[in-house]
């Protein structure tokens, strides 16, 4: 079935550094893929998406190319704030209308 | 002006007992999604609904009921709650279609003893 692996449970920066996120998706065709941001005590919302091969989707400084031959959609960020300290969701949608999501990268941003 | 809302925000249950949780939105959208998040497993869809009188199991539906009386209202019900059930419960409401959009609620964090 339709899947999504997120292999960073934790990362650590310190503000400035670059980021990077994993995120690889196992279907068929083209599934629309999606990042989501979860801030403490809040529920997800939605960052932004793509549904086509070599699409950019970006929002706030963060960025993901959707890749169709490695399977992938990537979170980056060139510079990242303390406040960017968060949980980051990968998603993917499926035919059904439903999101299947990762299980969730819980990043921290030292000052 | 929060576009789901969710109601209780906080519940503690004994097991056994029944507990409904309560989402409400003012999107006008016609899906709408019950998940429960739980540290390991993300966000894992337990039942969700196309419309008005439409429910549809998730991936984890074992449990919970859910009803959907009307375009605003979703609730989710446990009818007999055990303290494996003890996990914060988000709702959320999307437009559908393959690139649908979800908007989630606050959630609710329900604590069965």
């Amino acid at each position: 079935g339709d899947s999504v692996t997120q292999t960073e449970g934790q990362v650590a920066l310190s503000e400035e550094d670059f980021l990077t996120i994993h995120c690889n998706y196992s279907a068929s065709g083209y599934p629309a893929l999606f990042w989501y941001v979860q801030y403490p005590g809040e529920g997800p919302q939605f960052l932004f998406r793509a549904s086509r091969d070599k699409e950019k989707g970006s929002s706030r400084g963060f960025e993901a190319t959707y890749d169709k031959g490695t399977t992938s959609f990537h979170l980056r960020k060139a510079s990242v704030q303390e406040s960017d300290s968060a949980v980051y969701y990968c998603a993917l949608g499926s035919n059904y209308n439903v999101l299947y999501f990762g299980s969730g990268t819980k990043l921290t941003v030292e000052p | 002006e929060a576009a789901v809302t969710q109601s209780p925000r906080n519940k503690v249950a004994v097991t056994g007992g029944k507990v409904t949780l309560s989402c409400n939105q003012t999107n006008n959208h016609n899906n709408m999604y019950w998940y429960r998040q739980d540290t390991g497993h993300g966000l894992r869809l337990i039942h969700y609904s196309y419309g008005a009188g439409s429910t549809e199991k998730g991936d984890i539906p074992d449990g919970y009921k859910a009803s959907r009386p009307s375009q605003e209202n979703f609730s989710l019900i446990l009818e007999l709650a055990t303290p494996s059930q003890t996990s914060v419960y988000f709702c959320a409401s999307g437009d559908g279609g393959s690139q649908d959009t979800q908007y989630f609620g606050p959630g609710t964090r329900l604590l069965v003893l």
